[in-house]
């Protein structure tokens, strides 16, 4: 079956610090991959995505890069700032489909 | 444009209770969704709709009934409350099924079922 698994958080980091949330997954075939935001009092937002193998997303400094060979796609940002706090939910799709799988979320907390 | 809106933001429901979760939006979107989020598992679809008159299940229906009238509304409701349906409920929406990885999500609604 799909599933999305997340490192556990929460993660607290210094401004300025460099960030890496792991997403590994599990489907068969060649699912889409995405990372989704959602900040305090507000719904998810897509924050990037990738649609195969060796693709990188990337958005607001934030990258992923879709790696088949290790079913991975970390999400990453070089300098964190307080504004970055926020919920991060690591999901897939499979091609054709309209269920989202996603992870568990990572709580990400930037403090100055 | 309001996006995605949903109400109430909070509720609190006795068992055997029921409500409905509303849900509008002002983007002439076809797609429309709703999740519910629980500690320690991410978003699970309970029901979906491509358009105005057509709903479908998703991972998670029992215990939810939705309908579809206009495009703008897509109502969750719940006909008998019960403690296993503590959670926050999410609702989103995309231009197309096709999109449904870029859905719009709402706030949400936290409900508690005692």
């Amino acid at each position: 079956g799909n599933s999305v698994t997340q490192m556990e958080g929460p993660v607290t980091l210094s401004e300025e610090a460099f960030l890496t949330i792991n997403c590994t997954y599990t489907a068969t075939g060649y699912p889409s991959l995405f990372w989704y935001v959602q900040y305090p009092g507000e719904g998810l937002q897509l924050l990037l995505k990738a649609t195969k193998a060796d693709d990188k997303g990337s958005n607001k400094g934030f990258e992923a890069t879709y790696r088949k060979e290790t079913t991975s796609f970390h999400l990453e940002k070089g300098s964190v700032q307080v504004s970055d706090s926020a919920v991060y939910f690591c999901a897939l799709l499979q091609p054709g489909a309209n269920n989202l799988f996603f992870g568990t979320g990572t709580r990400l907390t930037v403090i100055p | 444009n309001a996006g995605v809106t949903q109400t109430p933001k909070f509720q609190v429901l006795k068992t055997g209770q029921s409500m409905t979760l509303q849900c509008a939006q002002d983007m002439n979107h076809e797609y429309m969704s709703w999740y519910r989020q629980d500690p320690g598992m991410g978003l699970r679809l309970i029901h979906y709709s491509v358009g105005a008159g057509i709903t479908d299940q998703g991972e998670v229906p029992n215990g939810y009934n939705v309908s579809r009238s206009t495009t703008e509304d897509f109502p969750l409701r719940l006909l008998s409350a019960a403690p296993s349906q503590t959670s926050v409920y999410f609702c989103a929406s995309s231009y197309s099924i096709s999109d449904a990885y870029e859905q719009y999500f709402g706030p949400g609604t936290r409900l508690t079922v005692t």
